[in-house]
């Protein structure tokens, strides 16, 4: 069974702080990895994906992968409370299903 | 900018009724999708469709599912006999290649049987 592993949270952090997010996978053949933001009762949105090891930047946001650990995590810089959402990470394996995590819902409080 | 366009947005139906949820994928996107998330559960794969056919599909999508693409544009998920269970919101989306950058999701359909 591949599974996407994710702390639920919630994780609080302060506005203006980077809040870092973590994901875990079981499958090495996953190839994809993609960071998606959900906000209550809405579709998943795509913030960024990344498919080598290393650091990919976008804006405020920064995703890191670790294919010998299985791991992606997601920094978010200078937290907004707009930013409060729940962030969904996802893999693929080459083919074109998405398998997802539970989600970690983010509280950025004033 | 494009989007991924569901209708109906909330669908109320009888146990054992049949339902039609509907999407009309980004117009240059040749590869589409279904994923339902029950309440307070991970979002789940149903099933991908290109060139016209199933390519894949999850363990959920049994026979009571299906999917059709009837015109160049529409693309629609029918549940031939509702369960309670069937309750969630369904989420089409679409995507340009394989998916490998990701895709579109729509704003959804939330389904609940009764």
């Amino acid at each position: 069974q591949k599974e996407v592993e994710q702390n639920s949270g919630p994780l609080s952090v302060p506005e203006g702080a980077i809040a870092s997010l973590n994901c875990t996978y079981s499958d090495r053949g996953s190839q994809s990895f993609f960071w998606y933001r959900q906000y209550s009762g809405k579709s998943p949105e795509l913030i960024m994906f990344i498919y080598s090891n290393g650091d990919k930047e976008d804006g405020r946001f920064t995703a890191q992968l670790n294919k010998a650990s299985q791991y992606v995590s997601l920094l978010i810089r200078d937290s907004q409370p707009s930013d409060s959402a729940t962030y969904l990470c996802a893999a693929t394996g080459g083919g074109n299903k998405l398998t997802f995590g539970t989600g970690t819902q983010l509280k950025v409080e004033l | 900018e494009p989007e991924v366009t569901q209708t109906p947005s909330h669908q109320v139906t009888q146990m054992g009724q049949e339902v039609i949820l509907r999407c009309v994928p980004i117009s240059n996107h040749l590869y589409f999708y279904w994923y339902r998330q029950i309440l307070g559960q991970k979002v789940e794969f149903l099933v991908s469709f290109y060139n016209n056919e199933i390519s894949e599909k999850s363990e959920i999508f049994d026979d009571q599912f299906s999917v059709e693409r009837p015109d160049g544009s529409n693309f629609t998920l029918k549940i031939r006999s509702t369960k309670l269970e069937d309750s969630a919101m369904y989420f089409c989306a679409s995507s340009e290649d394989r998916g490998d950058y990701g895709y579109t999701f729509g704003s959804g359909t939330r389904l609940t049987v009764v």
